[in-house]
């Protein structure tokens, strides 16, 4: 268990609805990041969070969105859903600057139909 | 772009055999290297890591990996592989120290009995 929480476990929703996926870091840690695991790309990195504010952006829809609460949980909001939406998204979380290791949770499984 | 190349989507080896999987990733400075292992319906844990110092890493559950400059290589190996190393393992990397972890495509490690 790496204290990294996300929820729901499983998200099952048509095209064109939207969702959010919710992530409860470490103890302690200031860094919330977002990934997308498909088939298609792979692991990709979504967005980074550093406590509260947004620091980095990788390769993130502009229907996607996120946000860190003052409490350091964080939300990915997806909107406007697609079938290719379908995926693993993780959540990770670290109290370190970079270099240094990410703690992943167990994951969303979205399935769009 | 910055890009991690893992030799082999899938790689068997025998039980008490050798295990041996490649790691490479393109860049002239030396970034910030990462194993991580996923079991089936589960989020990515870390095995083992390489930020400076030693180049010679070892990780959890008797993996270890070798950082070579001059190849631009990370490769995973554990002496003896058990069945309980049967899993998903990725090759991460953090470019510049820049926070954003690329991913390689992953390897499903198969041990027969």
């Amino acid at each position: 268990d790496s204290g990294v929480t996300q929820t729901p476990k499983h998200l099952i929703t048509a095209t064109g609805q939207r969702v959010t996926l919710r992530c409860s870091p470490r103890s302690g840690d200031l860094s919330v990041y977002w990934y997308q695991q498909s088939l298609d790309q792979g692991l990709q990195f979504l967005i980074q969070y550093y406590n509260g504010e947004e620091r980095a952006k990788g390769n993130i829809l502009e229907r996607f969105s996120a946000q860190q609460f003052p409490d350091l949980h964080s939300e990915l909001n997806l909107s406007s859903l697609e079938l290719g939406d379908s995926a693993l998204y993780f959540c990770a979380s670290s109290n370190r600057p970079s270099g240094y290791e990410q703690f992943f949770g167990p994951g969303t499984r979205l399935t769009v139909l | 772009a910055q890009s991690v190349t893992q030799l082999g989507s899938h790689v068997s080896v025998s039980e008490g055999a050798l295990v041996l999987l490649r790691c490479n990733y393109s860049s002239s400075v030396p970034p910030y290297l990462f194993w991580y292992v996923q079991y089936p319906n589960q989020g990515l844990q870390l095995l083992l890591k390489y930020t400076t110092g030693a180049t010679l890493v070892k990780g959890i559950n008797g993996f270890e990996a070798e950082f070579k400059k001059s190849e631009t290589s990370f490769h995973l190996t554990k002496p003896s592989a058990h069945m309980s190393d049967a899993a998903e393992y990725f090759c991460a990397v953090d470019y510049f120290g820049n926070e954003k972890l690329t991913f390689g495509t992953g390897t499903r490690l198969t041990i027969i009995p």
